[in-house]
């Protein structure tokens, strides 16, 4: 079964720290992978990510993806209060669809 | 850019009633999709549609049914209103299957 699995599931920095956001699938046959982030209305696109290796960078935000070992991280360098949002990855298995993770909730403490 | 309207943000209906949502997207794009969303389980995909008059079923159909006349327009059907059915759902389009699906606003739907 097709499966995204999102960790930490909550996550409260100050400020300014750097965090990295996790996100590991289970394939059947792997397309892409992609992040969004929601705050309190529509997801909003982030990136997505089809080849291993390469870096996705805008601003602060960046994201790789390992298709060896099934995973992929979200970085936010110098956090602001800005970014506080639940970050959501989801995978396409090759179909119509894509498959969500639960989500991983971020607070910035300013 | 890139609009997918909801009709309506918040929603409040009675058990058995019927319920219409509706979603509506200027981009041209062929698909659409309805998700709801409850913490702790994410987004989980009811129905989606490729073309006008097509609709597949997702992960959750149980309790649901679409109707998708004219290509802008993805509407979500309640037959029987349960308690259960109580969340957030969540409308988006995509120009191609696995390009990103862009979300509408959501419709937090309250079943009483």
């Amino acid at each position: 079964e097709d499966k995204v699995v999102q960790s930490p599931l909550s996550l409260v920095v100050h400020e300014g720290d750097t965090v990295t956001l996790n996100c590991s699938y289970e394939v059947t046959n792997f397309r892409s992978l992609l992040w969004y982030k929601q705050e309190k209305k529509a997801p909003t696109f982030l990136f997505m990510l089809t080849s291993s290796g390469i870096e996705k960078k805008s601003g602060r935000l960046s994201s790789i993806l390992d298709k060896k070992e099934l995973f992929s991280i979200l970085n936010i360098t110098a956090t602001q209060t800005g970014d506080s949002a639940v970050y959501l990855c989801a995978a396409n298995f090759g179909n119509e669809k894509l498959t969500f993770g639960t989500g991983t909730r971020l607070t910035i403490i300013p | 850019d890139v609009k997918v309207t909801q009709s309506s943000r918040y929603l409040v209906k009675r058990t058995g009633e019927k319920v219409f949502l509706e979603c509506v997207q200027d981009m041209d794009h062929e698909n659409m999709f309805w998700y709801r969303q409850d913490p702790g389980l994410g987004l989980r995909l009811i129905y989606f549609s490729y073309d006008v008059k097509m609709k597949e079923k997702g992960d959750i159909p149980e309790g649901y049914s679409v109707s998708r006349e004219k290509k802008e327009r993805f509407s979500l059907i309640l037959e029987s209103a349960s308690t259960n059915q109580t969340s957030m759902y969540l409308c988006a389009s995509s120009f191609v299957p696995f390009q990103p699906q862009h979300f509408g606003d959501g419709t937090r739907l309250s079943i009483l």
